[in-house]
């Protein structure tokens, strides 16, 4: 079984400070996707990251995919009230069927 | 299309009763799956669908769980004799046949609340 450790669990900051959080694992993942779930909603894609070492910016969040593609990290630069959610990653496997694993999950609150 | 559409949004319902969740995918994509989320915890992998057949299914899925695709559209997920530990927010996802990524994209889940 595929397990993806995030960390922190949880993370309450000022707006405007900059922050990390991680999701590592054992294995080794073809993929890596991170989400952001607001209470009650479903969970909404952010950024699929696939080749080891690959670095993706989305505006204020930068997404970096390991070397060995077993972890992941997610920056954010100037965080804002509005960023505030759920982040979970999602790896898929290497083989079999495409089902994703998912972390437990940081939950982000930001404070005008 | 507006994307994934789950249906309906918060269930309340006795113990014992059964209910049954509808998912309306992403019009093109032919792999669709079924998540369990709890108070604190990521989506659990309940079952996967390619088009009509069901690919795989988790041990957390007892024998009181179903879930069909029978036109490889829409898919339902059924819960008999529903338990209070089936409280839950049940996600469904869909995704199309790639290559190397399993990008899946989420509805908004169906609240099970069992009193």
């Amino acid at each position: 079984t595929q397990l993806l450790e995030q960390s922190p669990q949880f993370l309450s900051i000022q707006e405007g400070e900059n922050l990390t959080v991680y999701c590592n694992s054992s294995s080794v993942f073809s993929s890596l996707q991170w989400y952001r779930q607001e209470p009650g909603e479903g969970p909404v894609l952010l950024v699929t990251v696939v080749t080891g070492g690959e670095v993706k910016k989305l505006k204020r969040l930068t997404f970096q995919f390991g070397d060995a593609r077993k972890d992941s990290s997610l920056h954010i630069t100037a965080a804002q009230p509005g960023d505030t959610g759920l982040y979970l990653c999602a790896g898929g496997p290497i083989s079999g069927y495409s089902t994703l694993t998912f972390g437990k999950g940081t939950m982000l609150l930001v404070s005008p | 299309d507006t994307g994934v559409s789950q249906d309906p949004r918060h269930k309340i319902t006795k113990r014992g009763q059964n209910v049954t969740f509808r998912c309306d995918p992403i019009s093109e994509h032919n792999r669709l799956y079924w998540y369990r989320q709890t108070l604190g915890q990521g989506p659990e992998f309940l079952t996967y669908f390619q088009n009509e057949a069901q690919l795989e299914k988790s041990r957390l899925l007892s024998d009181r769980f179903s879930a069909e695709r029978p036109k490889g559209s829409f898919s339902t997920l059924e819960i008999q004799r529903t338990e209070q530990g089936d409280s839950a927010m049940y996600l469904c996802a869909s995704s199309s046949q790639g290559a190397r990524n399993t990008e899946a994209f989420f509805g908004q889940g169906t609240r099970l609340t069992v009193v």
